[in-house]
């Protein structure tokens, strides 16, 4: 089945500086790779995904990009703000088994002002 | 568009009960919803995925007699623990695929079991 890795665990950064997020995946069948955040407590929440016929895409502040090569994609977030900070999750998706997600283990953004 | 609620958010309950949660689509209809267990500090954990009137597939490891799932219509599935014991505590979360899109999954608000 699918494997997906994600690093770093944890990342600070500091209010206005960019956060990159990157993930890797195993299955070559994989075509849709969202990103999702989520705070303390509450529902993971879709930010932005890509498909595997775009290389990239960009929403505001929030950027992915698929290297469908080198089977990895990473989340972008440039300006930062405090209100950044939270998990965030990469999954990818095959399409098959009803489209079920594999999430990665997730990224904690810190945020300092 | 596309709102997951979940019912109840928090629940309590004594070791040996059973507990179910509701999970509602309320602006659309799904036929796949997915049932994830999600542990403190830890990632999203896919139990099993449920489709409309048809028996759900559980993940390797999942109990399927412990953790029942029922798709009976296109906007509800439940899931019931049964025989809940403290290692269930959990906050258990559920997602539903908008029937018309690519594959995108919407999830609900989550539910807090705690089993004393």
């Amino acid at each position: 089945g699918e494997n997906v890795e994600q690093h770093p665990s944890t990342l600070s950064v500091q209010e206005g500086d960019s956060a990159v997020i990157k993930c890797t995946y195993s299955d070559s069948a994989s075509n849709y790779f969202p990103w999702y955040k989520q705070e303390l407590g509450k529902r993971p929440q879709l930010i932005i995904d890509i498909r595997s016929n775009v290389g990239e895409k960009k929403d505001q502040r929030i950027a992915v990009t698929l290297n469908k090569t080198a089977k990895h994609f990473s989340l972008h977030i440039t300006e930062t703000q405090p209100e950044d900070s939270a998990v965030y999750f990469c999954a990818a998706s095959s399409g098959g088994s009803n489209y079920k997600l594999t999430f990665g283990k997730g990224t904690l953004l810190t945020v300092n002002p | 568009g596309a709102v997951v609620s979940q019912h109840p958010s928090r629940v309590i309950c004594k070791s040996g009960t059973s507990v179910k949660i509701e999970c509602r689509s309320l602006d659309f209809q799904a036929t796949t919803m997915f049932w994830y267990r999600q542990f403190p500090k830890q990632s999203l954990m896919l139990m099993a995925t449920s489709n409309e009137g048809s028996k759900a597939t559980y993940e390797q490891g999942v109990e399927k007699d412990k953790f029942l799932i029922n798709h009976a219509s296109l906007t509800l599935s439940t899931l019931t623990v049964t025989s809940a014991h403290p290692e269930d505590s959990s906050f258990y979360i559920c997602s539903a695929r908008v029937q018309s899109s690519y594959n995108e999954q919407f999830f609900g608000p989550g539910t807090r079991l705690t089993v004393l």
